[in-house]
């Protein structure tokens, strides 16, 4: 099973800063078959990118994802108040795995 | 609009069985495989298994094999949880989802979730 690292667990920014938020995988992700997705507390997950780049319908453009191989990153370019909310990959290159998280919070 | 409905929230004993259900609407349902995903607690996500209601055809993580069935009646658009002996390690946060074409197990559409809580 591929083994989905996110870091940094935490990433305390404040609204119109940039975010960037990494997710290291165990072994190279087949054909950068990689998804992030947002959850707010009490919510479903929204997907927010999915084959690594790929904005899903209606994701803001300052969304971005970017990566290859092991290593993928998603951007976001200028907080707005409610992107605050946990972050989560997802791999389905070889089965299916998700990484831990990353709490983006208001500093 | 595209939607999936999954049933309301349960509270059962330790040992007990149950299903819960996640109704899609709005899209061909045979067509894109469902998976569900398990949250715990103040946890993150967990993909438990996925199946292709077409066919039925069904693949589980390791470590949900043999613990929850997964199926799916495509009559109904209909996709199932079940669990034959409950703990309380499976109280949760279960969420239906569906997504990309083919073999693309990303998630785009979910459902709204079912609270499972096992206690004595």
């Amino acid at each position: 099973e591929i083994v989905l690292t996110q870091s940094p667990g935490t990433l305390s920014l404040s609204p119109g800063e940039r975010a960037t938020l990494s997710c290291k995988a165990s072994q190279s992700v087949t054909s950068s078959y990689l998804a992030w997705y947002q959850q707010k507390p009490g919510q479903a997950p929204r997907l927010l990118i999915y084959d690594t780049s790929s904005r899903a319908t209606g994701i803001p453009d300052r969304f971005s994802g970017s990566g290859s191989g092991t290593d993928f990153t998603l951007t976001i370019s200028r907080l707005e108040p409610e992107d605050f909310a946990v972050y989560y990959c997802q791999q389905y290159g070889s089965s299916l795995t998700f990484g831990g998280g990353t709490k983006v919070e208001i500093k | 609009e595209v939607q999936l409905v999954q049933s309301g929230a349960e509270v059962k004993k330790p040992g007990e069985s149950l299903k819960i259900s996640c109704k899609g609407s709005g899209y061909n349902f045979t067509n894109y495989w469902i998976g569900w995903v398990r949250q715990m607690p103040g946890k993150g996500l967990e993909w438990m298994g996925i199946i292709y209601p077409d066919d039925s055809d069904t693949r589980y993580r390791p470590s949900f094999q043999g613990q929850v069935t997964i199926s799916a009646d495509k009559s109904i658009s209909t996709a199932y949880l079940q669990w034959s002996g409950l703990k309380a390690s499976d109280t949760a946060m279960y969420y239906c989802a569906f997504g990309g074409n083919g073999y693309k197990f990303f998630f785009e559409y979910w459902g709204q979730g079912t609270l499972v809580t096992v206690s004595s």
